[in-house]
């Protein structure tokens, strides 16, 4: 069973400060990584797509890669109220199909 | 701009009813999937299409049935409801492999 591991939080930070989402893999094969935001009562969102290792910024999100270490993360920099949502890790799964295994996501909570 | 979008949203059914939820993306991806969302157990794959004219069974199938109608929609059976269905169902759809799945709104699907 290729699993998909995440702290299930809450993770709570304050407005302005860095949130960091994390999450491992056990797929060694995977190629594709990504993150999803989802709101309450919503359907998931993409935010990032990563593929190499290192780092992949856009706006106030990076992703982060580590291959060997087999773990990919979220950093969020000035956090939001508006970023409490859940977070969805997602891996592309070798062989057919074109499939993604989800973890369980880590809710996050920026608090005031 | 559809994406991805799932007919109905909502649904209440009686046990041994069964009914049909309905996906249709405008993207002209190749592949599609089902998924379902219940608390603490994050998104597990029902079926999956990879290309159009293939079905195949994902995590949790029994209970289930799939049509691929074509490029564009992908159906999702339950033949005789039972109340470990309720659920949220979400369908997905990507373009090809390395590349992000795009989610519709979902159907909320109880079953008393």
């Amino acid at each position: 069973q290729k699993e998909v591991e995440q702290n299930s939080g809450p993770l709570s930070v304050p407005e302005g400060a860095i949130a960091s989402l994390n999450c491992t893999y056990s797929d060694r094969g995977s190629q594709s990584f990504f993150w999803y935001r989802q709101y309450s009562g919503k359907s998931p969102e993409l935010i990032m797509s990563i593929y190499s290792n290192g780092d992949k910024e856009d706006g106030r999100f990076t992703a982060q890669l580590n291959k060997a270490s087999q773990y990919v993360s979220l950093l969020i920099r000035d956090s939001q109220p508006s970023d409490s949502a859940t977070y969805l890790c997602a891996v592309g799964v070798t062989g057919g199909g074109n499939k993604l295994t989800f973890g369980t996501g880590t809710q996050l909570k920026v608090e005031l | 701009n559809a994406g991805v979008t799932q007919t109905p949203k909502f649904q209440v059914l009686k046990t041994g009813q069964s009914m049909t939820l309905q996906c249709a993306q405008d993207m002209n991806h190749n592949s599609m999937y089902w998924y379902r969302q219940d608390p603490g157990m994050g998104l597990r794959l029902i079926y999956y299409s990879a290309s159009e004219g293939t079905t195949d069974k994902g995590e949790v199938p029994n209970g289930y049935n799939v049509s691929r109608l074509n490029k564009r929609e992908f159906s999702l059976r339950l033949e005789s409801a039972a109340p470990s269905q309720t659920s949220v169902y979400f369908c997905a759809s990507r373009d090809r492999d390395l590349q992000p799945q795009h989610f519709g709104d979902g159907t909320r699907l109880s079953i008393l």
